[in-house]
Order: C-alpha cells, then sequence, then structure tokens
C-alpha cells in the first residue's frame, strides 16, 4: 500500500524563526492534505494540495506530484503553531481515504 | 463552518466492557471515518461508511464495528473492550474531498 513519510519527526524553534517540513508518498495519489494537531488534540486542516502551491497567511505548501513529495512551510512562527503536523495522502476514489504519516511534533519557544 | 461532535472528550472503561463512541456531523457529507490515533503511528483508519448502512473495513477493524443508521451518525463499537485498544479515537466526515475532523475522544480501558 501507499507509505507516507514525514520529516522531521521533531523540530523545535525560537518564535520568529522559518520551517520547512517535508512530507514523501511512495505511489501516486488523488491529492494531499495537510493538517496541524493543536495540544488539545483537534486536527485542523491546512491545505488541501494535489499538485502546485497554495498560501494561507504564513503558511504555505508546494506539493510536486510527479516527484511524490509535498512540503509545508512556515514563516515567522509564533508559539501558537505549536503542535503535530501531518500530512495525508487521499486515495480510494470517491470514498477518499486518507494514509496519514507519522507527524512532525513541532515546538515554537517564545 | 462544518462541525463534527463526538458523545465524549474522555472516557474510562473496564475490560470486556462493550463501549459505544458515537460521532455526529452536520453537514449531510456521504462519508465518515473513525480512525485511532497512537503515539508514532500516526493516524489508523478503522472503519468507514458512504452511505447510511454502508459501511467498510479500514486498516486495523479487527476488535471493532460500527454502525450507521442516520446519515448524520457514524457509532463506533468495541464489542468487549481490551486494554491494547486504549487510545484517542478521531472521527471525521468529508462530502468530497477535504475531511474535517472532530475533537477526538481518549479512551482509556483498565
Amino acid at each position: 500500500g501507499i507509505q507516507v513519510e514525514q520529516s522531521p519527526p521533531d523540530l523545535i524553534l525560537q518564535e520568529g524563526a522559518n520551517s520547512t517540513l517535508r512530507c514523501n508518498f511512495s505511489d501516486s495519489v488523488n491529492n494531499l492534505q495537510w493538517f496541524h494537531q493543536n495540544p488539545w488534540g483537534q486536527l485542523i486542516n491546512l491545505f488541501y494540495i494535489p499538485s502546485g502551491t497554495k498560501q494561507n497567511g504564513r503558511l504555505s505548501a508546494t506539493t510536486v506530484a510527479t516527484e511524490r513529495y509535498s512540503l509545508l512551510y512556515i514563516s515567522s512562527s509564533q508559539t501558537t503553531d505549536s503542535g503535530v503536523y501531518f500530512c495525508a495522502a487521499v486515495y480510494g476514489g470517491a470514498t477518499n481515504k486518507l494514509i496519514f504519516g507519522t507527524g512532525t511534533l513541532l515546538a515554537v519557544q517564545p | 463552518d462544518v462541525k463534527v461532535t463526538q458523545s465524549s472528550r474522555y472516557l474510562v472503561k473496564r475490560t470486556g466492557e462493550k463501549v459505544f463512541l458515537e460521532c455526529v456531523q452536520d453537514m449531510d457529507h456521504e462519508n465518515m471515518f473513525w480512525y485511532r490515533q497512537d503515539p508514532g503511528l500516526g493516524l489508523r483508519l478503522i472503519y468507514f461508511s458512504y452511505d447510511v448502512k454502508m459501511k467498510e473495513k479500514g486498516d486495523i477493524p479487527e476488535g471493532y464495528s460500527v454502525s450507521r443508521e442516520k446519515k448524520e451518525r457514524f457509532s463506533l463499537i468495541l464489542e468487549s473492550a481490551s486494554t491494547n485498544q486504549t487510545s484517542m479515537y478521531l472521527c471525521a466526515s468529508s462530502l468530497i474531498d477535504t475531511q474535517y475532523f472532530g475533537p477526538g475522544t481518549r479512551l482509556t480501558v483498565l
């Protein structure tokens, strides 16, 4: 089946720093999603990005489907960015099942 | 805004008990999903449903069953809870693409 790998597994930043999180996937997928899980456990949608680049405030994402990877950029990080970032590959036709990576744990220190 | 709610944030049960986890979505979504989240393993799909009374096994269905009698409600059932089912359980729904998650239920089986 499809494998999804994320790197780095852990990341510590000082407030204001920039970072790049990477997601590699092993096979062709229908689409890719990025999520942020806050310290209370809630998963929040960040991007739904099959290819190209999208931006939302200080966050942006790029997916290069032909090379099977996606990147999440966080600029000018804030303490509220702390949490776990997951990417998930979308497969399964109309049912849109997800295969999740194991996540990147981000801690932003003041 | 899409709203997905789960019946409990925290639940403590004893080994052998029958456990019901409820999930309700208010956006008339066709697809609903149950995941469990464990440290180092990310989220893994237990079961999903693409219509009322329709269900399919995910990656780790053993020890679980589901019920979808109404479109807005998807229940996860642990027939006889065991300690290895201690985990965070997350429900999600989707129409076409993006999955929206509930706040999660942290289940402890003693």
